[in-house]
């Protein structure tokens, strides 16, 4: 069964400190890893996506590593900012035959940023 | 990235009545859309998946003659709940993929009320 687990669940963290989310897999398989931010009430936004032969991706302050042989992935969010405030959400993606996909989703990680 | 939209925001409506939701791709063409329902503090959890002209494909649980579901062109799918309980207060969202199908995009959310 495919499976994504985040940790932690939680985290609050001081503005200006950087902190690193975790996630392990067990999707087959394997397309391609996706972290999302998702605001309270709104929908989901794409931060990173790897696939397999990518190590590491960046977006500004974000970084994603990927590690597909312990089939692990983090999310290191640098000089954390007030707005970091929400839920982080890691989706992987398998391929599900005829050209077709398969999304998992983590729990997702609430990080909440206090001054 | 790609946009997608949905409207409305949000929605308040009466025990008993009919709610619907526009999902649109605005700058691709979404062979395949997906709708997702998200409680408090949970995770997304899909309700079904429509291809462009066919009839949609539910996941177990959701059901069919509730959430009427049609994906009548490339740029548009619409949600409809049909006579609307309380319990089906929750955060629906959309997400849309183009012919590629790799990348999945989502909708900003829609927040349903049913008093």
């Amino acid at each position: 069964k495919n499976q994504v687990e985040q940790s932690p669940q939680s985290l609050i963290i001081l503005e200006g400190k950087n902190c690193t989310l975790q996630c392990n897999y067990t999707v087959s398989p394997f397309s391609n890893l996706r972290w999302y931010k998702q605001d309270t009430g709104r929908g989901p936004v794409s931060l990173t996506i790897m696939t397999f032969s990518e190590n590491t991706k960046s977006n500004g302050r974000y970084t994603a590593t990927l590690d597909a042989d312990t089939k692990q992935s983090s999310l290191h969010i640098t000089a954390s900012q007030l707005s970091d405030s929400a839920s982080y959400i890691c989706v992987v993606t398998a391929h599900a035959g005829a050209g077709s996909y398969q999304l998992t989703f983590g729990k997702g990680t609430k990080l909440s940023v206090i001054p | 990235g790609a946009v997608v939209s949905q409207h409305p925001s949000r929605v308040i409506c009466k025990s008993g009545t009919s709610v619907k939701i526009e999902c649109r791709s605005l700058d691709f063409q979404a062979t395949t859309m997906f709708w997702y329902r998200q409680f408090p503090k949970k995770s997304l959890m899909l309700m079904a998946t429509s291809n462009e002209g066919s009839k949609a494909t539910y996941e177990q649980g959701v059901e069919k003659d509730k959430f009427l579901i049609n994906h009548a062109s490339l740029t548009l799918s619409t949600l409809t709940v049909t006579s609307a309980h309380p319990e089906d207060s929750s955060f629906y969202i959309c997400s849309a993929r183009g012919a590629s199908g790799m990348s999945q995009y989502f909708g900003p959310g829609t927040r349903l009320l049913v008093l």
